[in-house]
C-alpha cells in the first residue's frame, strides 16, 4: 500500500537561519504534492504544492523540491522565523477521489 | 482564517453516546472531506464526499460513521455509538476547485473527548 515517510521526525534551528524538511513517499504514480504546516490546536494550512511535471516550485521564503526519480521532496524555509514553529507534513495527491495521504510530520522547532 | 467552520471546536461526551460534528464550508464547492488525527499521530483520511454522495471511504469509516449534507450547506459526521479510540481531532476539508490538482483547506477542527 501507499505509505508517506519523514527522514527527520524533529529539526531544531537558529532563528535567521534556513530549514529543509525532507518526505519520501512511496507511490510512483503520485503526481501532484503539498506541503502542510500544522500549529498547535489549529487545522493543517497549506503551504506550496508542486506538480509532478516539475522540480522545483518557489514561494514566499519557501521553495518545495521534488525528485521522482527517488520519489523525495524536500521543502526549504529561508531565514526561519519563530513562527515558523510547527509540525510540517507532506502530502501526496495520486489516485482515487484526489484524497491526500499524510506523513507523521516533522516538527520545526525555531530557537530564537 | 480557515475557509471552512467547523463547530463545535470542542465536544465532549461519554461512551456509547452519538455525536454530530459539523462543517460549514463555501457552498457550491463540490469536493468535501474528513480526516481524525489522534493526539500524536498523522493526519488520516476517513472520508470523501463528492455532488452529495460518498466518493471514498477508508477502513476506519465503518458503520458507526455516516456523513451527510443535508441542507446543501452544512457537511455533518456523525458517530452513532462511539468509542474511548474515537477520542481525536476531526478535520472538515474542501476542494477550492474541481481541478484534480487542487489543495483541500481544512478547518481548525474539532477536538472529540470520549470518557
Amino acid at each position: 500500500g501507499e505509505s508517506v515517510g519523514l527522514h527527520l521526525p524533529t529539526l531544531s534551528v537558529q532563528e535567521g537561519d534556513n530549514s529543509i524538511i525532507n518526505c519520501a513517499y512511496s507511490n510512483s504514480a503520485s503526481d501532484y504534492f503539498i506541503w502542510y504546516k500544522q500549529e498547535s490546536g489549529k487545522g493543517p494550512q497549506f503551504i506550496i504544492d508542486i506538480r509532478s511535471n516539475m522540480d522545483k516550485r518557489q514561494g514566499q521564503r519557501v521553495t518545495v523540491l521534488l525528485n521522482k526519480t527517488v520519489k523525495h521532496l524536500s521543502l526549504q524555509i529561508a531565514a526561519t522565523q519563530p513562527g515558523d514553529s510547527a509540525v510540517y507534513f507532506c502530502a501526496p495527491d495520486g489516485g482515487s477521489n484526489y484524497k491526500l495521504t499524510f506523513g507523521k510530520g516533522t516538527l520545526l522547532t525555531v530557537n530564537p | 482564517e480557515p475557509e471552512v467552520t467547523q463547530t463545535p471546536s470542542h465536544q465532549v461526551t461519554q461512551m456509547g453516546q452519538e455525536v454530530i460534528l459539523r462543517c460549514v464550508p463555501i457552498s457550491n464547492h463540490l469536493y468535501f472531506y474528513w480526516y481524525r488525527q489522534i493526539l500524536g499521530q498523522k493526519v488520516e483520511f476517513l472520508v470523501s464526499f463528492y455532488n452529495n454522495e460518498i466518493s471514498e471511504k477508508s477502513e476506519i469509516f465503518d458503520d458507526q460513521f455516516s456523513v451527510e449534507r443535508p441542507d446543501g450547506s452544512n457537511f455533518t459526521l456523525k458517530i452513532r455509538s462511539t468509542k474511548l479510540e474515537d477520542s481525536a481531532m476531526y478535520f472538515c476539508a474542501r476542494r477550492r476547485d474541481s481541478s484534480y490538482n487542487s489543495p483541500l483547506h481544512f478547518g481548525n477542527g474539532t477536538r472529540l473527548t470520549v470518557t
